[in-house]
């Protein structure tokens, strides 16, 4: 079963506006992590934002912030004041702690954001 | 700055080759991860490692195994490529933090013809 859910394959926004990037996840952990990170056409990986199963305040970094909403298992992207850079893929992933102390993080299968001028 | 890095950035095997894919990182992490990158399905986990001689595979681990000796390097083995394995491969590490990100690689295309 997918463990995470990125439900839009594409968006498009114009400049300036702001843009929400849906995700889901599904897990029966407590205790998790969820990150979302940007890819360019550089294919570098870029970190935007984390947030913890049991930060009780949505994370923010700048004009990124992640609305998160634990009881329906869904941590948003909202991208405020786009910027023609913005335009590239955006990946939603989890971290999973497992027992003997390893974790892994999975990833959703991406969205590609479009900011046009 | 942490540095992860992939010994290739492309890659040209013909099937039924074995193929090593290496990944050094430079921050003493605990924890390294290989993904493969395809159009349409993002990142797949295939394997990764928590410690020196540890591994877990991943949700796609078929075709593959790896290897940890040494805690700073994970390699990616495919014991016979397919065409099927063509793909963008990437390999990332952090540390056993919660709140930690990864860090990536820059990334191996790797074509099998």
């Amino acid at each position: 079963a997918q463990k995470i859910t990125q439900t839009q394959p594409g968006m498009f926004v114009q400049e300036k506006e702001a843009v929400t990037l849906d995700c889901t996840y599904d897990t029966s952990d407590q205790s998790y992590g969820l990150f979302w990170y940007k890819q360019p056409s550089s294919g570098e990986m870029i970190f935007l934002i984390y947030q913890g199963s049991y930060d009780e305040q949505n994370a923010t970094e700048g004009r990124y912030s992640l609305n998160f909403q634990k009881a329906r298992k869904s941590a948003n992207l909202v991208i405020s004041a786009s910027q023609l850079g913005d335009s590239a893929m955006y990946f939603c992933a989890m971290r999973e702690f497992l027992r003997g102390g390893s974790e892994k993080l999975v990833f959703g299968k991406g969205t590609k954001l479009t900011v046009n001028p | 700055d942490v540095k992860v890095t992939q010994s290739s950035r492309y890659l040209v095997k013909r099937t039924g080759e074995k193929v090593f894919l290496e990944c050094v990182q430079d921050m003493d992490h605990e924890n390294m991860f290989w993904y493969r990158q395809d159009p349409g399905l993002g990142l797949r986990l295939i394997y990764f490692s928590y410690d020196v001689k540890m591994k877990e595979k991943g949700d796609i681990p078929e075709g593959y195994s790896v290897s940890r000796e040494k805690k700073e390097r994970f390699s990616l083995i495919l014991e016979s490529a397919s065409t099927n394995q063509t793909s963008m491969y990437l390999c990332a590490s952090d540390s056993r933090q919660g709140n930690e990100k990864l860090f990536f690689g820059s990334g191996t295309q790797l074509s099998v013809l």
